[in-house]
């Protein structure tokens, strides 16, 4: 079983651009995270999908972050225009969410380590 | 929100060394994943343990939900077990997601 996909792994780029980050979440897996992690930290949550939908947004800076989740299943994260603060590994993660009682296992991909010059 | 904090914070053993790993949480939670992220960031699922233990080659968990804590066990430690160890709990209160620990940074001597 394939695990989660992410691209690129590596990404350079100059203050004021825009970037894009790409997840496959694991096959039948219907809830999908993006994770922000800055160096000698633990990772937070940026966004959360259930299928279509973004459950909770709390934690994305909509001024300048944007994603979408078409039809329920790859993920695109965008950053315009990106600033120097914005460098981090940024990870997407998905489960299969049944309710909060369930199992919930949450499977990471392996980042997209953004610098910004 | 809750609280989620990791101990120690940095630990470093020589290799064959056997330690424990403990992660405190302030409130109550219905499941919990102990994930190791090696030198290449990736994350890796080592458990996903609500509570009671359980064992996986040389690593164990075991975690205590009414006393709230969780406690990973690396034994006979290899230099490949080098990294950050993360516990992660679920924050349910509005919405469901998960609130990662400080991490323990573990370095082991060949």
């Amino acid at each position: 079983e394939a695990g989660v996909v992410q691209s690129p792994r590596y990404k350079i780029i100059e203050k004021k651009q825009p970037v894009a980050f790409w997840c496959n979440p694991i096959s039948g897996h219907n809830t999908l995270y993006w994770y922000l992690q800055n160096l000698g930290q633990g990772p937070e949550l940026l966004i959360r999908y259930e299928n279509e939908e973004a459950v909770d947004d709390s934690q994305l800076p909509k001024d300048r972050f944007s994603a979408e989740r078409l039809k329920g299943v790859d993920s695109t994260l965008k950053i315009q225009p990106a600033e120097l603060g914005d460098s981090a590994v940024y990870l997407c993660a998905s489960s299969l969410y049944l309710g909060r009682v369930s199992y919930n296992e949450q499977f990471f991909g392996p980042g997209t380590r953004l610098t910004v010059l | 929100g809750i609280q989620v904090e990791q101990s120690p914070p940095d630990l470093i053993l020589q290799e064959g060394a056997n330690s424990t790993l403990r992660c405190n949480f302030s409130d109550s939670v219905n499941n919990l994943q102990w994930f190791h992220q090696n030198p290449w960031g990736q994350l890796i699922n080592l458990f996903y343990i609500p509570s009671g233990t359980k064992q996986n080659g040389r690593l164990s968990a075991t975690t205590v939900a009414t006393e709230r804590y969780s406690l990973l066990y690396i034994s006979s430690s290899q230099t490949t077990d080098s990294g950050v160890y993360f516990c992660a709990v679920p924050f349910t209160s509005g919405t469901y997601k998960y609130i990662f620990g400080t991490g323990t940074r573990l370095k082991v001597l060949a």
